[in-house]
């Protein structure tokens, strides 16, 4: 099955620098991967996700990019704030599948922002 | 359109106690699924259910069983619960578009404490 490992598992920037956290996958054939951002005590929300038929995909300060040959993706949060802090999850799946049971996510990745 | 809600919010259990965790979606949204979430360890997937009818085992299945009671409802329940099963609990539904997957929608999630 998929394994996800994510680095670093804390990580601490100032208001304004750039922020990227780092996943790799073990399950060639997975083909989509999500963002998760999690405050505290609040549910997961999606923030942004990529398919394996591109290799970046950027929304305002927030980008993904994807390595299929590596099989690493990452997060980039550029000119970060205080409301970027949060939790952090990446996910790997087939995709294609509707069920998406093969799912799995990364340990977390704490971003604190300091004003 | 409220999501997914869950219930309870936060339960305390003796060791031995049995309880039902509830999730209910109105976004008729085919897959849903649980998830534990423990410090350090991202989340884990403890049983989904791909269809109303259809239920199946997930990483961490040991000591839960599920019931989809239709295609809005699926809930957890624990037995006979015990310390290990201490953690918050997410129920989420897999929002699909053009049979593609775009991740999940989480709940609010459950924080279960067992003593």
């Amino acid at each position: 099955g998929e394994n996800v490992e994510q680095h670093p598992s804390t990580l601490s920037v100032q208001e304004g620098d750039s922020a990227v956290i780092k996943c790799t996958y073990s399950d060639s054939a997975s083909n989509y991967f999500p963002w998760y951002k999690q405050e505290l005590g609040k549910r997961p929300q999606l923030i942004i996700d990529i398919r394996s038929n591109v290799g970046e995909k950027k929304d305002q300060r927030i980008a993904v990019t994807l390595n299929k040959t590596a099989k690493h993706f990452s997060l980039h949060i550029t000119e970060t704030q205080p409301e970027d802090s949060a939790v952090y999850f990446c996910a790997a799946s087939g995709g294609s599948r509707l069920n998406n049971n093969d799912m799995r996510f990364g340990a977390g990745t704490r971003l604190t922002v300091k004003p | 359109n409220a999501g997914v809600t869950q219930t309870p919010k936060f339960q305390v259990l003796k060791t031995g106690q049995s309880m039902t965790l509830q999730c209910a979606q109105d976004m008729n949204h085919n897959s849903m699924y649980w998830y534990r979430q423990d410090p350090g360890m991202g989340l884990r997937l403890i049983y989904y259910s791909a269809s109303e009818g259809t239920t199946d085992k997930g990483e961490v299945p040991n000591g839960y069983n599920v019931s989809r009671l239709n295609k809005r409802e699926f809930s957890l329940r624990l037995e006979s619960a015990a310390p290990s099963q201490t953690s918050v609990y997410f129920c989420a539904s897999l929002v699909t578009k053009s049979s593609s997957n775009y991740g999940y929608t989480f709940g609010s999630g459950t924080r279960l404490t067992v003593v």
